[in-house]
Formats: C-alpha cells, sequence, structure tokens
C-alpha cells in the first residue's frame, strides 16, 4: 500500500530535549516536506526536499532541522524544543512535476511542557 | 509571495442540505493549481477536489463541485446532499505551477470547521 508513515504519532516531551519525528514513504517519490498545523493559521510549511542531500527552508524553519540522506526517508529534528512547538507535524510527499500529487502522513502531536 | 484566505472560521449546513465555504486567494501567478482538503477528527488530510488555473471549466467530485472565479481570484467549495461523514475541517489551498523550483509546496488557508446536523 502507498503511504506516508510517520512516528510517533504521539509524543509529550519537555523542553530542550532533544526529539526526531521519522518521515518514511514507499512510492520512490522525489520531493518531501513538513508542515506544522497550528489553529487559525492552517498548515505552514517547515523545509521541503526536492532530492537526496537537498533541502530548503519553507515558511517557519526556526527550531528545526532536517535531513535527506535516503531517498524515502525525511527526519524532522527538534534539537531544543520549546513550547511554541506544540503543534500538529504532517509529512508529505510527491513525485517531482506539476502534477504529482501531495501525499500527506497521518499526522505527528507534539506536545513540549 | 502567495496568500489564501478563508473567511468562515465555522460553518454549519443542515443534513441534505447545500453549504458552500468560500476561500480567495492572492498570486502575481497566471499557472497554477487549488486544492479543497478534507481534515476529519482522524486528522488525516483528504484531497477533495483539484482545479486548474487554466481550466476554465469548473472542477466537480460527486457531491462537491468549485467555483472557480480566476480574475476575482476566488475559489469556493459547494457540498451538495450534506452527510454526515462531511463534518470536519476543510482547507484550501494553492500550489504553483512551477515546481522545479518551489516544489510540490502548498500555502493553506486558515481552515473552515463544517459542522453537519441531523
Amino acid at each position: 500500500e502507498a503511504q506516508v508513515t510517520q512516528n510517533p504519532r504521539y509524543l509529550i516531551t519537555v523542553t530542550g530535549k532533544k526529539l526526531t519525528v521519522t518521515c518514511s514513504q514507499n512510492m520512490n517519490h522525489e520531493y518531501m516536506s513538513w508542515y506544522r498545523q497550528d489553529p487559525g493559521l492552517g498548515l505552514r510549511q517547515i523545509y521541503y526536499s526536492m532530492n537526496v542531500e537537498v533541502t530548503d527552508k519553507g515558511d517557519v524553519p526556526e527550531g528545526y532541522k532536517v535531513s535527506r540522506k535516503e531517498k524515502r526517508n525525511f527526519p524532522l529534528i527538534l534539537e531544543s524544543p520549546s513550547p511554541n512547538q506544540t503543534s500538529l507535524y504532517f509529512c508529505a510527499s510527491s513525485l517531482r512535476g506539476r502534477t504529482g500529487e501531495l501525499f500527506f502522513g497521518e499526522g505527528s502531536r507534539l506536545t513540549v511542557l | 509571495a502567495q496568500t489564501v484566505t478563508q473567511s468562515q472560521p465555522e460553518m454549519s449546513v443542515q443534513e441534505a442540505e447545500t453549504v458552500t465555504l468560500s476561500c480567495t486567494y492572492d498570486t502575481s501567478e497566471s499557472d497554477y493549481y487549488l486544492f479543497w482538503y478534507k481534515q476529519p477528527p482522524s486528522r488525516q488530510m483528504i484531497l477533495v477536489i483539484r482545479q486548474e488555473a487554466y481550466k476554465q471549466q469548473n472542477a466537480t467530485e460527486n457531491r462537491f463541485s468549485v467555483n472557480f472565479q480566476k480574475a476575482a481570484k476566488s475559489f469556493s467549495l459547494k457540498i451538495s446532499d450534506s452527510q454526515l461523514g462531511d463534518a470536519a475541517m476543510y482547507f484550501c489551498a494553492y500550489r504553483s505551477a512551477w515546481v522545479e523550483t518551489s516544489g510540490s509546496r502548498l500555502t493553506f488557508g486558515e481552515g473552515t470547521q463544517l459542522t453537519v446536523n441531523p
């Protein structure tokens, strides 16, 4: 089954404790990205990757890191989480090209105390 | 930069009735795509309908249709014969056709929470 898999789905952590949210897709997509969803703000892009070893900032990259060492994986790293990073996070992927439909993961609910 | 605005934070409709969700956007591009996504309580993002800007014909998918007004930069979603399962958060989204520089980046509106009353 074609899918984008995120882990963990739920996480409660404390300020400053490094964490990684993993994202993996099995569709051989070149393009992958991370979004965060906050009430009243919709979804905003954090980082994206056009291919292996190619990443770039989205609209709200502060406090996040990413890496793309393999085509299928695109982890989101919070080096020192803060309460304002409490949010719902989505990973998404697509084929490269103008008609590439974006496939979303199921979301990861992160709470930073 | 492109922006998407949904001015209705909440809407409600009676089962079997019709409801229209509004969306406006701003862009200087002429070639782009517009989308409506549905997010039920499960949080899954489900693509409802997609419109290509260079196509004048409004997209339809079963009970879902759009009213795309390119000059007015308006993209509303009409849900006919509303069902209880239509209750969800709905997001309007924009994507440039120039994906070689921006990838499949979506710009989302704030969302409209739709309630369907039995």
